[in-house]
């Protein structure tokens, strides 16, 4: 298992045009984290997974934001109507959640969203 | 809002030198802890973690700090080089949240 693997690593998208992004998260890892970072800042939280059920949504996660993680391992995040305020980086994370262990939070190198 | 936060945006050291990484956090029923290293495009790397039942914890060359008391976490780097050089973030988790709430981080330059 190499980490958190994400794709594509940059996109350049025309403004209303939808994408798609992909996490592949640590095999053994039952949660999965989607975050937004902006140039100076850090990383905002989006939206988690616990296997495959979608737990918490941050109200960053516009309804033009939609993410998958439909047979627990990898996710999806889509973003329909792409706005210029979109151009970030997304990152995603994983976790293992079980009491007395450590969480981990181990990060992708994640995807940077142009939209032009 | 913003819960964690860092008292200084900038940090620079010569190499050699020991650097010390400051950050405040407002939520008393967090209950652990992460130092992030991210390097220009890149993800965050994870340094070194702690929760909320110790005060101190080392690793390799970095050793976390934990004041509750205060609600003061530290990142101490021993002998900081050139490759220590990038932006480091505190994370903290509240006891029933699954996600980390990032401060907005601290970038640090080694002087050769």
């Amino acid at each position: 298992d190499t980490g958190v693997s994400q794709n594509p690593r940059h996109k350049i998208t025309k403004r209303g045009q939808n994408v798609t992004f992909r996490c592949d998260p640590i095999s053994e890892h039952n949660r999965l984290y989607w975050y937004r970072q902006t140039l100076g800042q850090g990383p905002e939280f989006l939206t988690y997974f616990q296997n495959e059920a979608q737990l918490e949504k941050s109200r960053l996660l516009s309804d033009r934001f939609s993410a998958e993680r439909p047979k627990g391992s990898f996710s999806t995040l889509e973003i329909q109507r792409t706005e210029q305020g979109d151009s970030a980086m997304y990152l995603c994370a994983s976790s293992s959640w079980d009491r007395g262990s450590r969480d981990g939070y181990t990060f992708g190198s994640g995807t940077r969203l142009t939209v032009v | 809002g913003e819960s964690v936060g860092l008292h200084l945006p900038t940090l620079s050291v010569q190499e050699g030198d020991n650097s010390i990484i400051n950050c405040a956090y407002s939520n008393s029923a967090s209950d652990y802890f992460i130092w992030y290293k991210q390097e220009s495009g890149k993800g965050p790397q994870f340094i070194i973690d702690i929760r909320s039942n110790m005060d101190k914890r080392q690793g390799q060359r970095v050793t976390v700090l934990l004041n509750k008391t205060v609600k003061h976490l530290s990142l101490q780097i021993a002998a900081t080089q050139p490759g220590d050089s990038a932006v480091y973030f505190c994370a903290e988790k509240g006891g029933s949240q699954g996600n980390l709430i990032f401060g907005k981080g601290t970038k640090l330059s080694v002087k050769p």
